[in-house]
């Protein structure tokens, strides 16, 4: 079985602050992981991914991730907030079993508001 | 390129009533799915398809139907509707299965069951 954890369902800051936005994940089989912004009476939009490639992944808009590991997680930061970065975001993972089933699943998402 | 179409965007049922939820992709993607959002839950998955005339069950199938008739279409049918089937429908599509190819999302289908 695999899983995603967001560990904020809200994040808040201001205007021109570094995001934090947390995802911890498990899985037996080697991962693939994204993330994805929704705003407001949209879909959801694809900012990054990484699938094995290197650690440190640049997505659109300024965001950017690092998949560490040793500590299973897959944290989005973005140096400088702005007001359009306000969303919901959610880390998704995707493996293939031994069995060739594939399994996606989704974090609970992380509402980030920004001040102004 | 259009992406992933899904009509209506807003939909009021009473409950019992049926309808048919509208997907439409110009990408080629043969893979495309169909989740439910509700509220602090993510997304769950009701049903996908894997190419023409393939079709399986997901996390949260009951209450729920699908087809894929071509590859550009996948409508999902609820047949008798319950206020539990009140939610955010998204459709959504991908190349193929293996675990680099991202899923591309439509706007969604906001429905109310009353």
């Amino acid at each position: 079985a695999q899983s995603v954890t967001q560990l904020d369902s809200h994040v808040s800051v201001s205007e021109g602050t570094p995001v934090l936005l947390r995802c911890n994940y498990s899985s037996s089989y080697s991962p693939s992981l994204f993330w994805y912004v929704q705003h407001p009476n949209k879909g959801l939009q694809l900012l990054l991914k990484y699938t094995s490639a290197a650690t440190l992944v640049k997505g659109i808009n300024g965001f950017e991730a690092e998949f560490k590991k040793s500590e299973t997680s897959f944290h989005l930061t973005k140096p400088s907030a702005h007001m359009s970065d306000a969303a919901e975001y959610f880390c998704v993972v995707i493996t293939i079993s031994s069995g060739s089933a594939r399994q996606l699943t989704f974090g609970s998402g992380t509402q980030l508001t920004v001040l102004p | 390129n259009a992406g992933v179409t899904q009509t209506p965007k807003f939909r009021i049922l009473k409950i019992g009533q049926s309808m048919t939820l509208q997907c439409a992709q110009d990408m080629n993607h043969n893979y495309m799915y169909w989740y439910r959002q509700d509220p602090g839950m993510g997304l769950k998955l009701i049903y996908y398809s894997v190419g023409a005339g393939i079709t399986d069950k997901g996390e949260v199938p009951n209450g729920y139907n699908v087809s894929r008739s071509t590859t550009e279409d996948f409508p999902l049918r609820l047949e008798l509707a319950a206020p539990s089937q009140t939610s955010v429908y998204f459709c959504a599509s991908s190349y193929e299965g293996g675990r680099g190819s991202p899923l591309h999302f439509g706007n969604g289908t906001r429905l109310t069951v009353t």
